[in-house]
């Protein structure tokens, strides 16, 4: 299809271990967002890609996740040294340049995160 | 700062009535966008309606309106003769800064639909 796709759907993983998720955006959106969600919890915005600008970092919760986009496209989202907390889902959206009326975010599926 | 305030954590409602979902909003940009998304049992994010802060009327889509009072911020979603398939969570967010930068997101009410 044409949405946003998000890789793997599920992780689980050991406290410590590295992970990397995975979110290629629909074609020609040039905003890349990540999010965050816990269990039973609202969207945590984590980090804001738009085109070349430098990215907007801002919710980003410790210097143990980064994240890049490479091409101005696929983005893939760090997480170092996992901890239990870290265990949620995490969304990536995309949206175009110019967004005419509302510029909807459209969302992935989401990676179900689990650190044991 | 920005900010979305949801205070209704779970409501029901009769099948074929109409539920209004509450959100409050706070922010100092001139320019924003209200947003409401639901998100089913499967985790889909589906966006529903936008309100722009300068337009005049309210936004409505198909069974959904949007009840923008500006002057008291709140942007309250409106759903009219309910269905079953409307259980979900409803997520209002705003996105300031005109069209550009991420939305913000109140936490959610949860909607039963009963039969």
């Amino acid at each position: 299809g044409a949405g946003v796709s998000q890789s793997p759907s599920n992780k689980v993983t050991e406290k410590g271990k590295d992970v990397e998720l995975r979110c290629d955006p629909i074609s020609g959106h040039t905003a890349l967002y990540w999010y965050r969600q816990s269990l039973g919890q609202g969207l945590e915005f984590l980090i804001y890609f738009q085109g070349n600008s430098a990215p907007d970092k801002s919710g980003l919760p410790s210097d143990r996740f980064s994240a890049e986009r490479t091409g101005g496209s696929v983005s893939t989202l760090t997480i170092q040294r996992t901890q239990q907390e870290d265990s949620a889902v995490y969304l990536c959206a995309s949206s175009p340049t110019r967004a005419r009326g509302a510029g909807e975010l459209f969302f992935g599926e989401g990676s179900r995160l689990t650190v044991l | 700062a920005q900010k979305i305030t949801q205070t209704q954590p779970g409501m029901f409602v009769q099948e074929k009535e109409a539920v209004t979902l509450d959100c409050t909003y706070d922010t100092s940009d001139p320019s924003y966008g209200l947003f409401w998304y639901k998100q089913p049992s499967s985790g889909e994010m589906i966006f529903l309606i936008y309100q722009g802060s300068y337009d005049q009327q309210n936004a409505t889509e198909g069974r959904y309106s949007l009840n923008f009072q500006k002057a008291r911020k709140s942007a309250n979603l409106v759903i009219s003769a309910s269905q079953l398939g409307d259980s979900a969570m409803y997520f209002c967010a705003m996105r300031g800064r005109g069209s550009q930068g991420n939305l913000i997101f109140g936490k959610g009410t949860k909607l039963s639909v009963k039969p």
